[in-house]
């Protein structure tokens, strides 16, 4: 089976810093990745996700951005972060062309302050 | 106990009786679903999955039941316990793998 590694799991960031986030994956190849962001008491909402190296889907219009420079490498970055951005962040992943088993990482705890 | 789509975000269950929450999903072209639970401070749980060729699977205690017709999807949890009380999200993923959750159930179970 596959483990994801996420870190760092908990950060506090000023207004206005930058931000990096980042997942690996173990136990697979190819995977689909996942980010997803997850406000107090909200559901998951889709940020980004990728079926390869350098290929990124973003979901939605924000000031973050990703990067996937490896095979099993998932980045989601800021170069000013805001307010808004404080949530808790997965990394997620999927394998095989017909994969049907998702795995989650442990999640970060994003607070902007 | 049973929830409607996403306009009853929450479902109170005696300990012991089934459970029924739903979701409607979005898009015809999706071709796979999941049902999660999320328990308080932890991220989701894989419960169960259904390909779209598929319109009912079992597991141990919950069935989830698929109608593509009206793009409905169903997770029904047997004998309710205590343990089942979370938030239950439903996704859909579509042929060019985007994996979109619904807003979620939240499920409180009373002894």
């Amino acid at each position: 089976s596959q483990t994801i590694h996420q870190w760092p799991a908990t950060l506090v960031q000023p207004v206005g810093s930058p931000l990096s986030l980042e997942c690996t994956v173990e136990g697979t190849s190819n995977p689909n990745l996942y980010w997803y962001r997850q406000a107090a008491g909200r559901g998951l909402q889709l940020l980004f996700y990728s079926v390869g190296i350098g290929q990124i889907s973003s979901e939605v219009p924000q000031n973050l951005s990703a990067s996937r420079p490896q095979d099993r490498q998932f980045i989601l970055s800021s170069k000013k972060l805001l307010l808004s951005d404080s949530g808790f962040y997965l990394c997620a992943s999927i394998s095989g062309v017909r994969g049907n088993t998702i795995y989650f990482g442990e999640g970060s705890w994003l607070t902007v302050v | 106990g049973e929830s409607v789509g996403l306009h009853l975000p929450t479902l109170s269950v005696q300990e012991g009786d089934n459970s029924i929450i739903n979701c409607a999903y979005s898009n015809s072209a999706s071709d796979y679903f999941i049902w999660y639970k999320q328990e308080s401070g932890k991220g989701p749980q894989f419960i169960i999955d259904i390909r779209s060729n598929m319109d009912k699977r079992q597991g141990q205690r919950v069935t989830v039941l698929l109608n593509k017709t009206v793009k409905h999807l169903s997770l029904q949890i047997a004998a309710t316990q205590p343990g089942d009380s979370a938030v239950y999200f439903c996704a859909e993923r579509t042929n060019d793998y985007k994996l979109s959750f619904g807003a979620g159930t939240t499920v409180t179970v009373r002894a």
